[in-house]
């Protein structure tokens, strides 16, 4: 089982749409990050987050430790937004030199209509 | 600030050849990390270097994949011989001091 599950695994949306992905984790953790994945590979660092809430234009990522739960919103969902959306966690019982490995979710991949 | 590069961005080889990528990660980061992400699925750590000292390769498939960052600063990930089943993106990754990470464009590699 993996640590971080994410769902739904695939999403479609019309422009326009508020867009929720949520990630779940079953261990403990120092942080977490959403991260964005167009084609073709690079990935791009959205938000990272240790407790509450941040807001960054029209992305909303929250985070819930004791449900040990986090969502990334998308409010006015545009085509340019399409993408694979991946949650990752930094775990907290680690040895000092591995504390920053992320451990991933397989990802959302989202597909924003016209 | 110049990101995380990485070359070539795509390679196409036969099974059983060999082929290497490169990475060069942000100035001054000490830690950077080779990933390799297959088709549908989240990103494998393969290994992660701190300076030009090993941290942790226990997922990287040590008969035909081998990693080295000689200098510290820039890094190789090769694999001889090609399998079908190695076909995906090589992601290269580096970070400085936090949990952040910066990711590079990735390679593509197709394995036939």
């Amino acid at each position: 089982k993996n640590e971080v599950e994410q769902s739904p695994q695939n999403l479609t949306a019309q422009e326009g749409e508020f867009i929720t992905i949520n990630c779940s984790y079953s261990v403990g953790i120092s942080a977490l990050h959403w991260l964005q994945q167009h084609p073709g590979g690079g990935i791009v660092s959205l938000f990272m987050l240790s407790s509450g809430k941040k807001k960054h234009g029209r992305l909303i990522a929250t985070i819930n430790i004791q449900e040990k739960h986090s969502s990334l919103h998308i409010t006015a969902s545009h085509p340019r937004d399409s993408a694979v959306y991946i949650c990752a966690v930094n775990l907290s019982v680690e040895a000092p030199d591995t504390g920053n490995q992320f451990y991933f979710g397989t990802g959302t991949s989202l597909t924003v209509i016209p | 600030e110049a990101g995380v590069a990485q070359s070539p961005r795509y390679k196409i080889i036969e099974k059983r050849q060999s082929v290497a990528f490169w990475c060069n990660p942000i100035s001054g980061h000490a830690t950077l990390y080779w990933y390799q992400q297959i088709l549908g699925q989240g990103p494998k750590l393969l290994i992660q270097f701190q300076n030009n000292g090993v941290v942790d390769d226990s997922q990287l498939p040590k008969d035909r994949f081998s990693a080295e960052r000689l200098k510290g600063v820039d890094s190789t990930l090769k694999i001889q011989p090609a399998k079908l089943e190695d076909s995906a993106v090589y992601l290269c990754a580096s970070s400085f001091q936090s949990y952040e990470q910066y990711f590079g464009p990735g390679t593509r590699l197709t394995v036939t």
